[in-house]
């Protein structure tokens, strides 16, 4: 089964810097889907960034990129240009390549970030 | 409608009642999913429609739990003698493609409280 780990629970950045959030991952597929998920108070689950594992080239999204590490297993995210609306929980998550019955999302612990004004 | 919805938004129910949580997906979507999150955990899959039935319910975590999509578009959530461990937030996500790159798309959650 693939186990998704974030070790950080908490982290702030002040407003305008740039901060990385961590995820670790486990699994015996060599493809696979990444995800990054945003849940502010509201607990709309909100999709930042997606990264397919046969893909070299890190995701971009305007201010947020992702450091995608295959042998590592290492997925981490960065917010540049840090602003008070990024402030939330984030979630890091794990897809199988499968369709239909596999294409469950498996999450991580998730991160609180705050941002200062 | 423009996104997932879930109703109600909040339930506060006695140990031992039975409860319904409601999920409309996005129009057109026929994958849709059902998590549970618990106080500060990531959220945790508990069953899988595509179209009317239910292609995993793995997740479930006992007999209490069942989902069922009649229709293959709305989706209801059945808890029966609920109990104190079953309060949490109950997230619905829909889904266009069965294939490989389908994004999964959330509700806002109901929020489950059994006291």
């Amino acid at each position: 089964a693939q186990t998704v780990t974030q070790s950080q629970p908490e982290m702030s950045v002040q407003e305008a810097e740039t901060v990385t959030l961590s995820c670790t991952y486990d699994t015996s597929e060599s493809d696979y889907y990444l995800f990054w998920y945003k849940q502010p108070p509201s607990r709309q689950m909100i999709l930042v960034i997606r990264q397919e594992a046969y893909k070299q080239q890190n995701a971009t999204e305007n201010r947020f990129s992702v450091n995608f590490q295959k042998a590592a297993k290492s997925f981490s995210l960065k917010i540049s240009d840090s602003q008070l609306g990024d402030a939330a929980m984030y979630f890091c998550a794990y897809r199988s390549p499968f369709g239909g019955a596999n294409s469950k999302l498996t999450f991580g612990k998730g991160i609180t970030l705050s941002v200062r004004p | 409608g423009a996104g997932v919805s879930q109703t109600p938004s909040n339930k506060v129910t006695e140990k031992g009642k039975y409860v319904e949580l409601r999920c409309d997906p996005i129009s057109g979507h026929t994958a849709l999913y059902w998590y549970r999150q618990s106080l500060g955990q990531g959220p945790e899959f508990l069953i899988y429609f595509q179209g009317t039935g239910a292609a995993d319910d793995s997740g479930l975590p006992n007999d209490r739990f069942f989902a069922v999509r009649p229709e293959g578009s709305v989706s209801t959530l059945k808890i029966q003698r609920t109990e104190r461990g079953d309060s949490a937030v109950y997230l619905c996500a829909s889904s266009l493609d069965i294939g490989t790159s389908g994004t999964q798309y959330f509700g806002p959650g109901t929020r489950l409280l059994v006291l």
